[in-house]
């Protein structure tokens, strides 16, 4: 089974902040690999799919790269309701998995 | 609007089974694969499963530490997702919810997510 490593597993950062969460898979798994962010006591909520494309609604200072193994959510200008917990989702074939999780707090 | 609402979540005894209900709106549920994720509390996401439309025979596909105890079925008549669990262990204990499957070009995504259903392993 593909795994899926997340870093850092959480991180500190003011408003205006640039920040970059990354996430390694295991072997090659293409561009097939989505960013969700979720909030305390709420569902997640899909921000980019197929590695770089943005989800309909998304602010656009989100932004994703990489293919292969290495990928990279960026945010440009962190925002008050950008605080929040971010996973990445791989699904180049079954089972799928998440990263750990990146927990963004206030600095 | 497109809304997927989870029910069925209760305390449930180790070695017990529960059965979790999905069901969907807004959008024609048959043309969908779907899947089922749970997030332990305080923990990370976890992927529990899949079942592929009629099209592709309702196939499924489960996580290893779910597999031969959980079954994913749906019912397009009623727009209605399962999760049957059987054999239920404490490391079940999760809020778990449904996700309708998108695709495009190879690649899938979960868009959108109902709001979660609370099942609870203890004795």
């Amino acid at each position: 089974a593909i795994q899926m490593t997340q870093s850092p597993s959480s991180l500190s950062a003011s408003v205006g902040d640039r920040v970059t969460i990354t996430c390694r898979a295991s072997q090659g798994i293409k561009n097939d690999l989505g960013w969700y962010q979720q909030k305390p006591g709420k569902a997640p909520q899909l921000l980019i799919y197929a590695a770089s494309t943005l989800h309909g609604g998304v602010p656009s200072r989100f932004s994703g790269s990489g293919s292969g193994t290495d990928f990279t959510l960026t945010i440009s200008s962190l925002q008050p309701e950008d605080f929040a917990t971010y996973y990445c989702l791989h699904d180049n074939n079954y089972p799928l998995a998440f990263g750990g999780g990146t927990k963004v707090e206030i600095k | 609007e497109v809304q997927l609402v989870e029910s069925g979540g209760a305390l449930v005894q180790p070695g017990g089974s529960l059965r979790l209900s999905c069901v969907a709106s807004g959008f024609t549920f048959s043309d969908y694969f779907m899947d089922w994720v749970r997030q332990a509390p305080g923990k990370g996401l976890e992927w529990v499963g899949r079942v592929r439309k009629k099209a592709n025979s309702y196939t499924t596909e489960y996580a290893a530490s779910v597999k031969g105890r959980f079954t994913i079925s749906r019912d397009d008549s009623k727009n209605s997702l399962y999760l049957q669990m059987n054999s239920l262990r404490i490391e079940d204990t999760a809020v778990y919810y449904c996700a309708r499957v998108r695709s495009t070009d190879g690649s899938d995504w979960l868009d959108p997510w109902g709001q979660g259903t609370l099942v609870t392993v203890s004795s």
